[in-house]
């Protein structure tokens, strides 16, 4: 199947400041990416759909200030967690489909980046 | 998108089939059933999917209702490599959209 990478997959940062996550599709195009959140014994929850070439389109309760997520190519979309916080602290997944699937194809997912504020 | 019902956990022995169940009764006539699993620390992995008919790839047969109101995803000869949690998805077959997950069902394979 298609291989979504995500960069870094483990990540350890002071409160205040910003971390960037990358999420890559290594052999399809993807016009839309989509980045969840997943806390400690929780499921997967949506953040934001990242569309290429435009603004992402965020979650009720998702800060678009604080989670900028830049889609600037059709294989990679990256994600800050500005002025991180320890309750920040989390499993960050992104996902994208080929463009090439068709409407019913599966979504691929990224292996995970996991967040921790000190 | 339709909502799922899962059963919050299950066990299987090791070599038996597993089979896990999900309810969609609310499953419109454009939702696809999806299955993903995750095995702890990492993100999901695409299982099968599919519209009305039964369907069977080298991971797993995924057996639809006439209804389409419920399904089974079967693991043929469950080994523990398969312990995980495992998400029924049903979701409506257009580009931009995304998949909703709920708490899924943790299979935990026994030796």
């Amino acid at each position: 199947g298609a291989v979504v990478s995500q960069h870094p997959s483990w990540v350890i940062c002071k409160s205040g400041t910003s971390v960037k996550i990358e999420c890559r599709s290594l052999d399809f195009q993807a016009t839309t990416m989509f980045w969840y959140r997943q806390f400690p014994k929780q499921s997967l929850m949506l953040m934001a759909t990242s569309n290429e070439g435009s603004k992402a389109t965020y979650e009720q309760g998702v800060e678009k200030d604080k989670f900028l997520i830049n889609h600037a190519s059709l294989t990679l979309s990256t994600l800050t967690v500005t002025s991180a916080h320890p309750e920040d602290s989390s499993f960050y997944i992104c996902s994208a489909r080929s463009v090439g699937q068709g409407k019913s194809g599966e979504l691929f997912f990224g292996e995970g980046s996991r967040l921790t504020v000190l | 998108d339709a909502k799922t019902t899962q059963p919050t956990s299950m066990d299987c022995a090791e070599g038996r089939a597993a089979n896990l169940p999900c309810n969609h009764s609310t499953i419109s006539g454009n939702e696809y059933v999806y299955w993903y699993r995750q095995i702890h620390s990492q993100g999901p992995q695409y299982i099968i999917h599919g519209l009305k008919n039964n369907e069977t790839n080298e991971m797993a047969s995924l057996i639809i209702t006439e209804d389409r109101k419920s399904s089974t995803l079967i693991l043929p000869h469950a080994t523990l490599r398969d312990t995980a949690v495992y998400y029924c998805i049903v979701r409506a077959d257009n580009y931009g959209q995304n998949f909703v997950f709920g708490p899924g069902t943790r299979l935990s394979v026994l030796p």
